[in-house]
């Protein structure tokens, strides 16, 4: 069974600063990965994704993340925060092989994200 | 891109009556759609999967008689919450993979339901 941890629920920075939310995940075959951000009463929007190829995926919103198999880790990071950053991040999973051609994603926790003047 | 809306995005009912929640694919075709449920503060808790033409797949533990699913068409998924109670009350979001596309998952908006 495939699982997702983030560490630190609740992460808080000046804007301006480099924000790091983290993500470690286990998984019997190689996962595909996700970054989704969620705004205050709003579905998920996808950030970014990993599916095998280049192991630094740049995203939406100057988000990038590094997939890192041999730390399972696939963190999320920005160089500058900005106020509009501020938000709920999900960290997921995807085994390629699991449900079939459904492709279901397990969530992490969630970090939120608060982002300092 | 991909677009998901869902209706209505709130809604408040009476204890015992049933709720519908419809999720669109509103530019693409969306071979399966996925029910999540949220409580305050947590993750997403995947509570069934559909593919389009044929019956729900539930997750261990959700209710196949409390939550119907129907996906009658590529662009419309819906989830009935049969005689809701308070403890039903939570924010649901659905998702809708694009055939062809298997990899990425688009989410709508999300429903509040309250159940009073």
């Amino acid at each position: 069974a495939q699982s997702v941890t983030q560490l630190g629920s609740h992460v808080s920075v000046s804007e301006g600063a480099l924000v790091l939310l983290r993500c470690n995940y286990s998984s019997s075959v190689p996962p595909y990965l996700f970054w989704y951000v969620q705004y205050p009463n709003q579905g998920l929007q996808l950030l970014l994704k990993y599916t095998s190829a280049a192991t630094l995926v740049k995203g939406i919103n100057g988000f990038e993340a590094e997939f890192k198999k041999s730390e399972t880790s696939f963190h999320l990071t920005k160089p500058s925060a900005h106020m509009s950053d501020a938000a709920e991040y999900f960290c997921a999973v995807s085994d390629p092989d699991s449900g079939g051609s459904n492709y279901k994603l397990t969530f992490g926790k969630g970090t939120l994200l608060t982002v300092n003047p | 891109g991909a677009v998901v809306s869902q209706h209505p995005s709130r809604v408040i009912c009476k204890s015992g009556t049933s709720v519908k929640i419809e999720c669109r694919s509103l530019d693409f075709q969306a071979t399966t759609m996925f029910w999540y449920r949220q409580f305050p503060k947590q993750s997403l808790m995947l509570m069934a999967t559909s593919n389009e033409g044929s019956k729900a797949t539930y997750e261990q533990g959700v209710e196949k008689d409390k939550f119907l699913i129907n996906h009658a068409s590529l662009t419309l998924s819906t989830l009935t919450v049969t005689s809701a109670h308070p403890e039903d009350s939570s924010f649901y979001i659905c998702s809708a993979k694009e055939g062809g596309r298997w990899e990425t998952q688009y989410f709508g908006p999300g429903t509040r339901l309250l159940v009073l």
